[in-house]
């Protein structure tokens, strides 16, 4: 079936380094959504990317979507730890209206 | 305000019962869906609904069974079937049917925690 994997499933970083988490997909997406969930709480929208090879920055998340539409990344520059939480991409199926959410990529801020 | 409501927040099951996750939402999507979250994992697709009178099963869907009578609401039961139910539920609506896939996000509710005793 359809799979969208992200790695890495966990990631621990000192404040202030940079962090990528990667999501890929076994097939071809019309569009990818990142998603936030802090421990606790539930995944809040951050953005989407709809063409290929997209560029897109949110202060210091820069988000991009590959040139085949598989794949994309979210970077995130200088972690501070308001960052921590769980990181989830959403890729919509081309042809259809099903988003498959992707593994989550568990951030740790270390101060 | 418009948004996605999930009650209740925490719920005990005794071994053997049913019990009905309520899933409610006041912004016009046609698209629910019911996600199980186990500690530290991502989520796991049980059913979801595109349109009123009508829902698929996701990946998880053993021991579950969902209805869509309503657009506003789309109630999880967990049944005597399943026989792990211990978990994070989340249900999200979207809005699918967009011009040029804009403002197609998911809104989440706050999650039922359901144990099991």
């Amino acid at each position: 079936g359809q799979q969208v994997m992200q790695i890495p499933q966990y990631q621990h970083v000192q404040e202030g380094e940079d962090f990528t988490t990667y999501c890929n997909s076994s097939t071809t997406l019309s569009n990818i959504q990142w998603y936030k969930q802090r421990p606790g709480g539930h995944p809040v929208f951050l953005i989407q990317l709809v063409k290929s090879g997209e560029v897109k920055k949110q202060k210091r998340l820069t988000f991009q979507f590959g040139e085949a539409k598989k794949n994309s990344s979210l970077h995130i520059t200088a972690t501070q730890t308001t960052d921590v939480g769980t990181y989830f991409c959403a890729g919509l199926l081309s042809g259809t209206y099903k988003y498959i959410f992707g593994t989550g990529t568990r951030l740790k801020v270390l101060a | 305000d418009g948004g996605i409501t999930q009650s209740p927040k925490y719920l005990f099951r005794k071994e053997g019962q049913n019990v009905t996750l309520s899933c409610e939402q006041n912004l016009n999507h046609d698209a629910m869906y019911w996600y199980r979250q186990d500690p530290g994992q991502g989520l796991r697709l049980i059913y979801y609904s595109q349109i009123v009178n009508d829902f698929q099963k996701g990946d998880i869907a053993e021991g579950y069974s969902v209805s869509r009578e309503k657009k506003e609401s789309f109630p999880l039961t967990v049944t005597s079937a399943q026989k792990n139910p211990t978990a994070f539920y989340l249900c999200a609506s979207q809005n699918l049917r967009t011009y040029a896939q804009q403002n197609t996000e998911a809104f989440f509710g706050q999650g039922t925690r359901l144990t099991v005793v």
